[in-house]
C-alpha cells in the first residue's frame, strides 16, 4: 500500500527551530511537496524536493532522502504566524495525484 | 497573477437543492483539480481535468458533476447532496507534468454545509 506518516502535533517556542518529519512508502516517486495550511484556509505551497539533499527558502528548508523514504521540513526563527498544519505530499506514478500525509499541527507558544 | 479564485466562499444548501461551485485561474495552467477536505484531514482528490478533458474521477458519486468550460474555468455542479458531503471544497491548478514548477496552487475553498 501507499503510506505517508507525520507526527500529529508538535509544539515549539517563538524564535526557536522546529523540524517536522515525514516518512513515506509509495509505489513510484516523482517528488515530495510541503504545504502549509492555516485553519479554515487553503493549503499554500512551501517547498518541493525531487533529488536528495536540502532545499533552502528563507526561514524554511526541506530535506529529502529517497533511499530512506524520508523528508523533513525545518522552520527557523519561529513566529506566531507559523502556527498551522504542515502537510507532506508525495507525487507517485501519476503526474496529477498526490498522496497526502495527515498533516502535522504546529503550535507556537510565546 | 498566482491566484486561484473560488466562489462562493460559503454555501448552505438543502438536500434537494442544485448549486454550483466556480473556480478560475489565469496562470495558464492546463491541469485543474477538485478536492474535498474534511476537518483535520488532508485534501482528498475528486476530479482532475487536463487540457479541459476529465482525466481522473476518483469514484465520486454522481451527485457531484464537474465541468471545464475552458482552460481557465472549472465548475462543480451539486445536486441532491447528503449532510455528510459538508466539507471544504478546494479547487487547485498546476502546470502539466512532473518536476519543479508543477506544484498545485489552491483556491481559498468553498465551505459547504448541507442541511
Amino acid at each position: 500500500g501507499q503510506n505517508i506518516d507525520q507526527p500529529t502535533e508538535m509544539t515549539a517556542t517563538e524564535g526557536a527551530i522546529v523540524q517536522i518529519n515525514c516518512t513515506y512508502q509509495t509505489s513510484g516517486f516523482n517528488g515530495l511537496f510541503w504545504y502549509q495550511q492555516h485553519a479554515g484556509e487553503a493549503p499554500t505551497f512551501l517547498s518541493y524536493n525531487v533529488l536528495d539533499g536540502l532545499e533552502e527558502k528563507g526561514r524554511f528548508s526541506s530535506f529529502l532522502s529517497r533511499s530512506k523514504g524520508y523528508s523533513y521540513l525545518l522552520l527557523k526563527e519561529l513566529q506566531m504566524k507559523d502556527s498551522a498544519s504542515y502537510l507532506c505530499a508525495v507525487r507517485g506514478n501519476s503526474n496529477y495525484q498526490l498522496i497526502w500525509g495527515a498533516g502535522t499541527k504546529l503550535i507556537i507558544k510565546p | 497573477d498566482t491566484e486561484v479564485t473560488q466562489t462562493p466562499k460559503h454555501l448552505v444548501m438543502g438536500m434537494t437543492n442544485k448549486k454550483s461551485l466556480k473556480c478560475e485561474q489565469h496562470m495558464g495552467h492546463r491541469a485543474m483539480y477538485w478536492y474535498k477536505q474534511k476537518a483535520k484531514k488532508p485534501p482528498e482528490l475528486m476530479f482532475v481535468y487536463s487540457y479541459e478533458k476529465l482525466s481522473i474521477n476518483e469514484s465520486v458519486p454522481s451527485r457531484f458533476s464537474p465541468e471545464c468550460p475552458n482552460s481557465s474555468l472549472l465548475n462543480l455542479h451539486l445536486h441532491a447532496l447528503q449532510p455528510e458531503d459538508s466539507a471544504l471544497y478546494l479547487c487547485a491548478s498546476s502546470q502539466q507534468g512532473a518536476g519543479t514548477g508543477t506544484e498545485a496552487f489552491f483556491g481559498q475553498g468553498t465551505r459547504l454545509t448541507v442541511v
